[in-house]
């Protein structure tokens, strides 16, 4: 069975700065996917940025990318610029497959202040 | 992309009685769809996967008699909470990957069920 853990519960960071947060998990797949999610308020699930485990470099989507560590276990989120939207719960998840059920981290609440 | 929906979109019921929750893919076919609990502040947890055309598959500690699936059609997954009790007030999440695509699911907007 796969784990995910989220060692942040709750993260705070200034509008226009860079906030990290950590995630690690265990399998013993050797191909797989990790996901980041944002759930805002609304608590509608939405897909941050996919990272593909075969696939050495770090995927990036605007002011989101990641530093996945595949030895170490790790897929750490980075965001840039920070904004007030990003406000939210942010779940690290793992799936064998892209379209296959996912496992999901304990979330970290981050915050974003003006 | 792709657009999946849950009706209702939250209900309140008495303890004892049943609830139906959907979960409709309205631009694509899904053969399979998965059904998540979220407790307030946790995280998703997966319940059980609903397969068109087949038995749902339960994940260890779910109850499948209390929380029948039923997969009707490509493109509908129906949610039953049976005999409903307060320690089932939670929001169900439904999510669906788009048949024949590897890409990734597509999430509900979820159902906030409240048991009185």
């Amino acid at each position: 069975a796969q784990t995910v853990t989220q060692s942040q519960p709750e993260m705070s960071v200034q509008e226009a700065e860079t906030v990290t947060l950590s995630c690690t998990y265990d399998t013993s797949e050797s191909n797989y996917y990790l996901f980041w999610y944002k759930q805002p308020p609304s608590r509608q699930m939405i897909l941050v940025i996919r990272q593909e485990a075969y696939k050495q470099q770090n995927a990036t989507e605007n002011r989101f990318s990641v530093n996945f560590q595949k030895a170490a276990k790790s897929f750490s989120l980075k965001i840039s610029d920070s904004q007030l939207g990003d406000t939210a719960m942010y779940f690290c998840a793992f799936s064998r497959n892209a379209g296959n059920m996912l496992t999901f981290g304990g979330g970290t609440r981050l915050m974003v202040k003006p | 992309g792709a657009v999946v929906s849950q009706h209702p979109s939250w209900v309140i019921c008495k303890s004892g009685t049943s609830v139906k929750i959907e979960c409709r893919s309205l631009d694509f076919q899904a053969t399979t769809m998965f059904w998540y609990r979220q407790f307030p502040k946790q995280s998703l947890m997966l319940m059980a996967t609903s397969n068109e055309g087949s038995k749902a598959t339960y994940e260890q500690g779910v109850e499948k008699d209390k929380f029948l699936i039923n997969h009707a059609s490509l493109t509908l997954s129906t949610l039953t909470v049976t005999s409903a009790h307060p320690e089932d007030s939670s929001f169900y999440i439904c999510s669906a990957p788009a048949s024949g695509r590897t890409d990734t699911q597509y999430f509900g907007p979820g159902t906030r069920l409240t048991v009185l």
